[in-house]
This record gives C-alpha cells, sequence and structure tokens, in this order.
C-alpha cells in the first residue's frame, strides 16, 4: 500500500555537524514531498518541499534530495543548532485528495552541545 | 497573528461525551484538514475540505464528523467519545490546485478521555 517510512527513528549529532535525515517512500505516483519539523507541544512547522520534477532544493540552512529511482527522500540540515532539536517528518501527498499528506512515522533529533 | 488557530488546547472529558474542536485560518487558504497525532507521533489524516466540499474521509468512524460553516473554519464534532480517540488532533490549512502551498498547522488539541 501506499506509506511513507523513515530509516531511523532517533538520530543524535554534536552541536555543528550535519544531520542527515532519511525517508523512503514507496507510492510512485506521489508528485510532491514535504518535510516538517515538530517541537515539543507544538504543531508541525514547514521546513521544505520538493516537486517530483526535481532532484534537489535548497533553503536556509537546509537540503532536500529527491531521488524517485529508489523512492529515497533526505533532508540535510547544515551547522545544526540546538534549536533543530525536534522531531522531523518527511510527507508526501495523497492521490486526489486535495494535497492531504500521508506521514511518515518521524526521527527524534537530538543535537548536543 | 496566528495563522492556523485551535481551541482548546487541552480537552478532558470522560466516555460517552459529545465534544467539538473549533479551527479557524486568517490565510485565506480554501482548504482545510484535520489530522490526528497517535501517541507514537504518527500522524494520520482524517478529513479535508475544500470549499464546503469533503474531499478526503479516511477510515474514520462516524462518531467524528467536520463541520464547516465557511471557507475560514473548520470544526470537528466527535460523538461518544471512547478511550481510543485521546490523541493530539491538528487542524491545517493550505492553497489547493494552482496556487498550492504548503500546508500551516494548528498548535494542536490534545483530547484526553477518561
Amino acid at each position: 500500500g501506499e506509506s511513507v517510512g523513515l530509516h531511523l527513528p532517533t538520530l543524535s549529532v554534536q552541536e555543528g555537524d550535519n544531520s542527515i535525515i532519511n525517508c523512503a517512500y514507496s507510492n510512485s505516483a506521489s508528485d510532491y514531498f514535504i518535510w516538517y519539523k515538530q517541537e515539543s507541544g507544538k504543531g508541525p512547522q514547514f521546513i521544505i518541499d520538493i516537486r517530483s520534477n526535481m532532484d534537489k532544493r535548497q533553503g536556509q540552512r537546509v537540503t532536500v534530495l529527491l531521488n524517485k529511482t529508489v523512492k529515497h527522500l533526505s533532508l540535510q540540515i547544515a551547522a545544526t543548532q540546538p534549536g533543530d532539536s525536534a522531531v522531523y517528518f518527511c510527507a508526501e501527498n495523497i492521490s486526489n485528495s486535495g494535497y492531504a499528506l500521508n506521514f511518515g512515522k518521524g526521527t527524534s533529533l537530538l543535537v548536543t552541545p | 497573528d496566528t495563522a492556523v488557530s485551535q481551541t482548546p488546547k487541552y480537552l478532558v472529558t470522560q466516555m460517552g461525551n459529545d465534544k467539538s474542536i473549533k479551527c479557524e485560518q486568517n490565510l485565506g487558504h480554501d482548504t482545510m484538514y484535520w489530522y490526528k497525532q497517535d501517541s507514537k507521533k504518527f500522524l494520520k489524516i482524517m478529513f479535508s475540505y475544500n470549499n464546503k466540499e469533503l474531499i478526503i474521509n479516511e477510515t474514520v468512524p462516524n462518531r467524528f464528523s467536520p463541520k464547516s460553516p465557511d471557507k475560514a473554519h473548520l470544526n470537528l464534532h466527535i460523538n461518544s467519545l471512547e478511550l481510543g480517540d485521546s490523541a493530539v488532533y491538528f487542524c491545517a490549512s493550505s492553497h489547493t490546485g494552482i496556487s498550492y502551498t504548503e500546508a500551516f498547522f494548528g498548535q494542536g488539541t490534545r483530547l484526553t478521555v477518561v
């Protein structure tokens, strides 16, 4: 069935290092992917998105890579900061859903000083 | 200036009760959504509403019903609450179609059924 999954449930990195969070998806018809950050007690916050006609998109300190051949998505965070500690979700659009999203399970990122 | 606001933030109620969660967005978006986040942080779409029309309804019990009085509001009504309904419920909104935008989420409503 359609699903989005994350390879690692938790990731611990040192402040200043780069972080990479990976995500696999199974629906080859998905044309839109998005990363959200969720801090404790808050709603998901948009980080960056990418459409299926692209393989890379960069934002401020973040880069999303899309590999459609192996149905893999990754989020790279440069110079990780303590404020980056949160749960990160990848999501794909659900076909014929008005852009409702199918979320992966989430990766908890812990940044240590 | 809150873009998507939900009330209440916390809701504790007894089994069998009927409750509502309100959601408002001031972004002028044409589509609103309700998501449920369980204890394992898994987020799942429940409903989406576009121009007062239900677009998607996942395998959600009919005890749950969305009500949209206008484009800026999508309230969630839950009848005969059960213990398993305990979760965090998130409202979201976005533009769809040609002027698509990412979904903006509210701060969530933590529902506890006792």
